[in-house]
């Protein structure tokens, strides 16, 4: 059962122009999300995230949109730079599970000149 | 600066031996993870723990057991390596902080069994 599901496994875009990648969760108990970058070869690294508290954060070029009803959220990435090109996870958790994290499946972004 | 570490990048071993990886954090971090990550199925968690000497499943501990003597260590051991572990091992560690905690994580150890 995936309660996390990223349903595009790639995305390919333009330099200096948006990138979006969409998430989509089911446990409506999920009030903490975040996103991850990942190289080949590397662990994940954290990116952005958001409390389900607020609809959007923002942080320079990456903003993550939270839609509570839908279930869904999205990280924009403007302008595109080719250095984003990696496998995008977000991830939910709810508070009192430990920081336990769910993950998405991932999207692989290719940031093309 | 937060480092985690993982004591193999990559690792070769055969059908049924033993397979110990180890992971250390820096950071004096309370939580710590193993994920599996696969292609097509994101990462998934193995075991976490959140204090010495305590252990929780994840979502697929089946075939792995892990072991927490030290705060700063926590290591993952397939007692009985098979063909369907092979994969790429991340581990993780994160704060208590009550909640909202962020993970952060080792550059992972890619498992071949044969």
């Amino acid at each position: 059962d995936q309660q996390v599901k990223q349903n595009s496994p790639s995305l390919s875009v333009q330099e200096g122009r948006i990138s979006i990648l969409n998430c989509d969760y089911t446990n409506s108990m999920f009030d903490y999300f975040l996103w991850y970058k990942k190289y080949p070869a590397e662990g994940p690294t954290f990116l952005i995230s958001i409390s389900s508290i607020k609809d959007k954060n923002e942080d320079g070029r990456f903003t993550v949109f939270l839609n509570k009803s839908a279930k869904h959220l999205s990280l924009h990435i403007v302008p595109s730079q080719p250095g984003d090109s990696a496998v995008y996870f977000c991830a939910a958790s709810r508070t009192g599970t430990a920081s336990k994290l769910t993950f998405g499946t991932g999207t692989r972004l290719q940031v093309t000149l | 600066d937060v480092k985690v570490t993982q004591s193999s990048r990559y690792l070769v071993k055969r059908t049924g031996e033993k397979v110990f990886l180890e992971c250390v954090q820096d950071m004096d971090h309370e939580n710590m993870f193993w994920y599996r990550q696969d292609p097509g199925l994101g990462l998934r968690l193995i075991y976490f723990s959140y204090d010495v000497k305590m252990k929780e499943k994840g979502d697929i501990p089946e075939g792995y057991s892990v072991s927490r003597e030290k705060k700063e260590r926590f290591s993952l051991i397939l007692e009985s390596a098979s063909t369907n572990q092979t994969s790429m091992y991340l581990c993780a560690s994160s704060l208590s902080t009550g909640g909202r905690e962020t993970q952060y994580f080792g550059p992972g150890t890619r498992l071949l069994v044969l």
